[in-house]
C-alpha cells in the first residue's frame, strides 16, 4: 500500500500571502495518479487538481499543482478568505489512499 | 447537474452489518467513463477509502476491509450499494458515496451520512 504523509499538519497564514502544502508517497505514484481536494466543515471534499497538476472545472487559477514520484506539492498563490480549510492529498495509481490532510488555517 | 445521495440506517449495532445506498439522479450510472465508489471518514479524522465498483459490477475494495466489504450496483435503479459486515465502533464515521472519473480521481461527492456503531 502506498502512505502518503503530508506536511505540515497544520499551516497558519494570512490571506494574499502564499501557501505551499506537501504531499510525499512512500512509492512512486505511477503516472502521476495524484489528486488534491479541498474540505471545509460540514462539507464533502471538493476535487481541486487532479493527475497531479490539472485543475479541475471551475477550479480558480491560483490553485495549482506539481511534482511526480514521490514528491508533490499544491500551491495557492495568493490566499482568499474562502481558501482556510482542510486539504488531503490522494493517490490512485495503486488502489487508492489519501494523506493525513493539512489544515490551512488563518494566522 | 450530478447529485448522489446516501441513504440508510444512522445507527448500527456491533457485529451487525452496515448498509447504505447511494442514489444517482442527473446522470446515468451505466456510463462506461465512471466507477462509483464509497469513502468515509471517522469524526474529526481523515479520509478513508472503501471501494468502488463499475456498472458491469467489477469491485475493487480496500485490502483492510476486504474481508468485511462488499459493493453492489442496480443499474435499473441508478443505484449502488454498500454492506460492511461485523462492525465495531471503529466503524463509526460520515460515509460518502462518489463519482470516479474511471478509476481514478473524484469529481462528485454526496453530502455524506453519519453512521454510528453502538449498543
Amino acid at each position: 500500500e502506498i502512505v502518503l504523509t503530508q506536511s505540515p499538519g497544520t499551516l497558519s497564514l494570512s490571506p494574499g500571502e502564499r501557501a505551499t502544502l506537501s504531499c510525499r508517497a512512500s512509492q512512486s505514484v505511477s503516472s502521476s495518479y495524484l489528486a488534491w481536494y479541498q474540505q471545509k466543515p460540514g462539507q464533502a471534499p471538493r476535487l481541486l487538481i487532479y493527475g497531479a497538476s490539472s485543475r479541475a472545472t471551475g477550479i480558480p487559477d491560483r490553485f495549482s499543482g506539481s511534482g511526480s514520484g514521490t514528491d508533490f506539492t499544491l500551491t495557492i498563490s495568493r490566499l482568499e478568505p474562502e481558501d482556510f480549510a482542510v486539504y488531503y492529498c490522494q493517490q490512485y495509481g495503486s488502489s487508492h489512499t489519501f494523506g493525513q490532510g493539512t489544515k490551512l488555517e488563518i494566522k | 447537474q450530478l447529485q448522489l445521495q446516501e441513504s440508510g440506517p444512522g445507527l448500527v449495532k456491533p457485529s451487525e452489518t452496515l448498509s447504505l445506498t447511494c442514489t444517482v439522479s442527473g446522470g446515468s450510472i451505466s456510463s462506461s467513463s465512471y466507477y462509483w465508489g464509497w469513502i468515509r471518514q471517522p469524526p474529526g479524522k481523515g479520509l478513508e477509502w472503501i471501494g468502488s465498483i463499475y456498472y458491469s459490477g467489477s469491485t475493487y475494495y480496500n485490502p483492510s476491509l476486504k474481508s468485511r466489504v462488499t459493493i453492489s450496483v442496480d443499474t435499473s435503479k441508478n443505484q449502488f450499494s454498500l454492506k460492511l459486515s461485523s462492525v465495531t465502533a471503529a466503524d463509526t464515521a460520515v460515509y460518502y458515496c462518489a463519482r470516479l472519473i474511471l478509476q481514478r480521481s473524484i469529481d462528485y461527492w454526496g453530502q455524506g451520512t453519519l453512521v454510528t456503531v453502538s449498543s
